[in-house]
């Protein structure tokens, strides 16, 4: 069966300090994917990458930085966390274009 | 902007109803569209895809209307069942670049 883990599940984080999500796939995918969601503004995406050692910008890019330095991980990083980054981020992954996204559980990020 | 727009923000049906979830779209470019189904706790999960070339697709209860024209799409649940209740998101992908965007998503609840 697929499988996205993410870690950690939830973090609390203090205003201007770094914060590093993981994901790590087992799918064999050479697509990942890092979504934000809020309350009431679905899903997001912030970064997403095609292939190792390379990212492309989503459509909510400003804040974050992403790196995929093999084909199954691929981390988010907010080099100065601030309180509206506290949002559920999900990370996914996919064959490729027009093909299954299989999301992992979310990791639950508070930003005081 | 909102490139992919769902409507209604909420809707609750009484179990064996019909339930019919509205989605639009703005960008030509766009001609893959999955709906993915979430449980509150979870990620998303696929539930039935439409390719801008087919008008219609059907998976057990689950049928996607497609209007290219009109840039607009309906996902149809029959006989709904208390099981279904969960949030629906349609998705929209561009496949030249394999970025796929969400829209807000449908909240369907439905009542035994």
């Amino acid at each position: 069966e697929a499988a996205v883990t993410q870690s950690p599940r939830s973090k609390v984080a203090v205003t201007g300090g770094k914060v590093t999500l993981s994901c790590h796939q087992t799918n064999n995918h050479d697509y990942m994917y890092w979504y934000r969601q809020d309350t009431g503004h679905g899903l997001r995406l912030i970064h997403y990458s095609y292939v190792a050692d390379s990212t492309e910008k989503g459509d909510i890019p400003d804040g974050y930085k992403a790196s995929r330095p093999s084909q199954e991980n691929f981390s988010l990083i907010l080099e100065l966390a601030s309180l509206s980054q506290t949002a559920v981020y999900f990370c996914a992954s996919s064959s490729g274009v027009e093909n299954t996204l299989y999301f992992g559980a979310g990791t639950r990020l508070s930003v005081l | 902007q909102q490139q992919v727009r769902q409507s209604p923000q909420s809707l609750t049906v009484w179990e064996g109803e019909t339930a019919i979830l509205n989605c639009s779209y703005e960008d030509s470019t766009f001609n893959y569209f999955p709906w993915y189904q979430q449980f509150p706790g979870e990620g998303p999960a696929l539930l039935i895809s439409i390719r801008s070339v087919s008008d219609k697709k059907e998976d057990g209860r689950f049928t996607i209307f497609f209007n290219k024209r009109e840039k607009k799409l309906s996902l149809h649940i029959t006989d709904s069942q208390p099981g279904d209740s969960a949030t629906y998101f349609c998705a929209a992908e561009n496949t030249n670049t394999g970025k796929l965007t969400f829209g807000d998503g449908t909240v369907l609840t439905v009542k035994p």
